[in-house]
Parts: structure tokens; C-alpha cells; sequence
């Protein structure tokens, strides 16, 4: 079964770092998700995106958060100054149908900001 | 209301016991709902969609009500492995946004 992939695993960071998390969506998807889970906590929504832009995203998604598609392959989150509660398991997550059916998810990335 | 709300349990079963977990959603509008298995500290996989006319795979069947804006999973003749978190999801009508909600622990005792 195809699959979506995500790197690195694991990712350690100093507060105040940029980090980068790269997934790789299944290749006929058109629809792309984020999603980060804090240890213990309910998988929160982050951000949609579809035709090249955000077609949702969440209040937890403020300006230290953005995405990119940068190729045709590549899916990115940037945090641009890391906080101590950035700290989570982050999902990607693809579809290839709006409204409907089967979110594909990574394996996650975990985010751990000291 | 909470947008997707479920009892966390932990729901403690026999083996072989049926068990069932209800999910409420507070957005009228949404269109579509899905429950997800989450083992520990892994990616969420789709269990099943939920259709409203119920639907119904091997030991396990999901109803939604849109009347009174829940939908539920059972589960027959549950084995260890169903021992997991399940997750209600909600894609809220609005753009393309799935809410997730908290989860229920299932643990089957042997």
C-alpha cells in the first residue's frame, strides 16, 4: 500500500530554533494535512492545503507556522522560533478528495524543544 | 459544546464481550464522519467511514444520527487487538477542516 512519509522521526530542538518537518505525500494526492499531537492529548488539526495554498488552518497555526510545497513531491511545516509547548508528535496526513474518505498519515515526527 | 466530544473510558472489556462508544459533533453542517484506531504513540489508521445509513465491517458496525448529532461504533466479539484509543472524526462542512476528537481507550481483558 502506498504511504505517506515523513523525516526525521525524531527531532530535537533549543527554543527559539527554526525546524523543519518534510512528508512526502502519497504521489496522486492533491490534498495535504498537518496535525500535531501533544504526549497524552487529542490529534489537533493545524492546517489544510490544496492547489498550492492554505484552504484551512487552526488558531494554533499563528505566523510562527507555515507550509510549502516546495516540488511536486515535498510537503513542509516550518516553526520558525520554537517554543517549549511546540513540543508534540507531529502527522502529516494526505487525502486525494476533498469532503470525503481517507486520510493516509505518517508516521509522525516527534518535535521535542528543550 | 466541545466541536467533537467522546468519553475517554478507559472502557475495560472481556474478551469476546461487545462494547460501544457514542462520539456528539456540534456542527450540524458537517458531512462527513469517520472513526480512527490510534495504537499507542502510532499514526491514526481509519477504522471505518460512517454512513447514515449505518455500515457495518466484520464485528464492527457505526451508526450516525444526525438528529440528535452523534454517531457510534460497536464492537462484537472483541479480540485483545481491538485494545487501542478510537477516534471520532468530523470533517466540519467548513472548507476542509477533520476535527479529531479526544479518543476513547479500549482495553480487552483476557
Amino acid at each position: 500500500e502506498p504511504e505517506v512519509t515523513q523525516t526525521p522521526s525524531h527531532q530535537v530542538t533549543q527554543m527559539g530554533q527554526e525546524v523543519i518537518l518534510r512528508c512526502v505525500p502519497i504521489s496522486n494526492h492533491l490534498y495535504f494535512y498537518w496535525y500535531r499531537q501533544i504526549l497524552g492529548q487529542k490529534v489537533e488539526f493545524l492546517v489544510s492545503f490544496y492547489n498550492n495554498e492554505i484552504s484551512e488552518k487552526s488558531e494554533i497555526f499563528d505566523d510562527q507556522f507555515s507550509v510549502e510545497r516546495p516540488d511536486g513531491s515535498n510537503f513542509t511545516l516550518k516553526i520558525r522560533s520554537t517554543k517549549l509547548e511546540d513540543s508534540a508528535m507531529y502527522f502529516c496526513a494526505s487525502s486525494d478528495r476533498l469532503m470525503n474518505e481517507k486520510l493516509f498519515f505518517g508516521s509522525g515526527t516527534q518535535l521535542s524543544v528543550l | 459544546r466541545k466541536e467533537v466530544e467522546q468519553d475517554p473510558g478507559p472502557f475495560n472489556v472481556p474478551e469476546g464481550a461487545t462494547v460501544a462508544f457514542n462520539c456528539t459533533y456540534s456542527n450540524s453542517a458537517s458531512q462527513s464522519f469517520f472513526w480512527y484506531r490510534q495504537d499507542c504513540r502510532k499514526e491514526p489508521k481509519l477504522l471505518m467511514s460512517v454512513y447514515s445509513s449505518g455500515n457495518e465491517d466484520g464485528r464492527f458496525t457505526a451508526q450516525l444520527n444526525r438528529a440528535s448529532q452523534y454517531i457510534s461504533l460497536l464492537i462484537r466479539d472483541s479480540k485483545l487487538s481491538d485494545s487501542a484509543t478510537y477516534l471520532c472524526v468530523v470533517n466540519m462542512g467548513r472548507d476542509d477542516k477533520i476535527i479529531f476528537g479526544k479518543g476513547t481507550r479500549l482495553h480487552i481483558l483476557p
